[in-house]
């Protein structure tokens, strides 16, 4: 049962261009959503994320969108950067009984992305 | 400034041996996750521990895998008498326990079983 769904394994975008990484997920108690970067060998780094009570996060030139209600959230890199080639991950983690975020992650499957000099 | 810190960063057992996998957490972090990730796929929750204390293990498998957090010391998962299906890339993370969706992970112990 994948709660969380990168549906496209990979993406080549031209330096200077727009990267546009999507993720949809399934389960509404999810509450708080964030994007990875990983490099071969090494373990994830977090880039940026958004709370369920946001629709939009932007950090330099990273921006998260999220739409609750076709449960679905977008990675934007404006411009792309060959140093951003990389496998992006998207992951969400549901609150708990008190309301807060809990911290057991569910990660998608990841995409692949390749930025042309 | 350390970050999370995994050792060994590559372990080679044979079936039937034992592995041990260590994480020392960021400072000032009191909560750690262990997270696998099988060839060709994400990352998987295995754990959530906090010092002496074991949060949620709703993602470890129900016999061979034990993890710990003691008091004084590094994290520990282990795994007894290995099988290929163990071989996999294993990471660790650590969070604030005010921030626990906010974690910073380790290199990761890519484990291969022979």
């Amino acid at each position: 049962d994948q709660q969380v769904k990168q549906n496209s394994p990979s993406l080549s975008v031209q330096e200077g261009r727009i990267s546009i990484l999507n993720c949809d997920y399934t389960n509404s108690m999810f509450d708080y959503f964030l994007w990875y970067k990983k490099y071969p060998a090494e373990g994830p780094t977090f880039l940026i994320s958004i709370s369920s009570i946001k629709d939009k996060n932007e950090d330099g030139r990273f921006t998260v969108f999220l739409n609750k209600s076709a449960k679905h959230l977008s990675l934007h890199i404006v411009p792309s950067q060959p140093g951003d080639s990389a496998v992006y991950f998207c992951a969400a983690t549901p609150a708990n009984a008190g309301g807060t975020s809990y911290g057991k992650l569910t990660f998608g499957q990841g995409t692949i992305l390749t930025v042309h000099p | 400034n350390a970050g999370v810190m995994q050792n060994p960063r590559h372990l080679v057992r044979r079936r039937g041996q034992e592995a041990r996998l260590r994480c020392s957490p960021m400072k000032g972090h009191s909560h750690v996750y262990w997270y696998r990730q099988l060839p060709e796929e994400g990352l998987k929750f295995m754990v959530y521990l906090q010092k002496e204390n074991i949060i949620d293990e709703s993602g470890m498998p129900k016999e061979r895998f034990s993890a710990e957090f003691p008091k004084e010391g590094p994290s520990i998962l282990r795994i007894q008498q290995v099988v290929r299906g163990d071989s996999a890339a294993y990471f660790c993370a650590s969070s604030r326990g005010d921030r626990p969706w906010e974690q910073y992970f380790g290199p990761g112990t890519r484990l291969t079983v022979t």
